[in-house]
């Protein structure tokens, strides 16, 4: 079956560490996105690649980094500079990263920084 | 700027009845995208429906309805009928052709709570 993965599905974190979340697609998808949401609050996206090899921040890149070395992985880090990093990770994909295309997500990270 | 404001944060209703969720949207852009999406407690936003700004056709998928409206900038969804199952949070979101990407722009999102 097609879909997009995320690992692992809770984390648990001491404050001051760096910790990366998995996001891997099979479904053939050039673009690739990761959003952060908060209780009470809609997706705000953190990085978006639109190919392999690029990358752009989006609203809230601060704190995080990524890469994207293969088309069917774009993993997430969360640096200690994350001033607040305890939240819900949703990575999403879509074909090309045109503004009609949907965007299809996987079942998320949940974060706790202790 | 753009900007999704769905009021309702929490809507509560018995099983069978009708309930409407309501999404207003702001944007500059003459071309660009409505979608509404599904989160179930597991997490994994679901895709239900996207509309483009030249299609005002009211759309109706099974018991879920869509009603698009430019002159109010309004996108509202009505389940019919509702259901156990129904119960999420509903988001809306816009996205537009001159951000040069799919940026989707999220609203607040409702929660839906359909009880027996």
């Amino acid at each position: 079956d097609g879909g997009i993965t995320q690992s692992p599905k809770y984390l648990f974190r001491k404050e001051g560490q760096n910790v990366t979340l998995s996001c891997e697609q099979n479904l053939n998808h050039d673009a690739m996105y990761w959003y952060r949401q908060d209780p009470g609050q809609g997706l705000r996206l953190i990085y978006y690649s639109q190919i392999v090899n690029d990358f752009q921040k989006g609203d809230i890149a601060e704190g995080y980094s990524v890469s994207r070395e293969k088309k069917e992985s774009f993993p997430l880090t969360v640096t200690s500079a994350q001033k607040n990093p305890t939240a819900f990770y949703l990575c999403a994909s879509s074909m090309v990263a045109t503004p009609y295309n949907e965007q299809f997500f996987g079942p998320g990270t949940r974060l706790t920084v202790l | 700027a753009q900007k999704v404001t769905q009021a309702q944060t929490e809507i509560s209703v018995v099983e069978k009845e009708d309930v409407t969720l309501d999404c207003v949207y702001e944007t500059r852009d003459t071309t660009y995208y409505l979608f509404w999406y599904k989160q179930p407690p597991s997490g994994e936003l679901v895709f239900l429906i996207r509309r483009n700004s030249f299609d005002e056709q009211n759309e109706i998928s099974g018991r879920y309805s869509w009603n698009f409206q430019k002159s109010t900038s309004s996108f509202n969804f009505t389940i019919t009928a509702s259901q156990v199952v129904d119960s999420a949070v509903y988001f809306c979101a816009l996205s537009s052709m001159n951000t040069g990407f799919q940026k989707l722009v999220f609203g607040t999102g409702t929660r839906l709570l359909v009880s027996p």
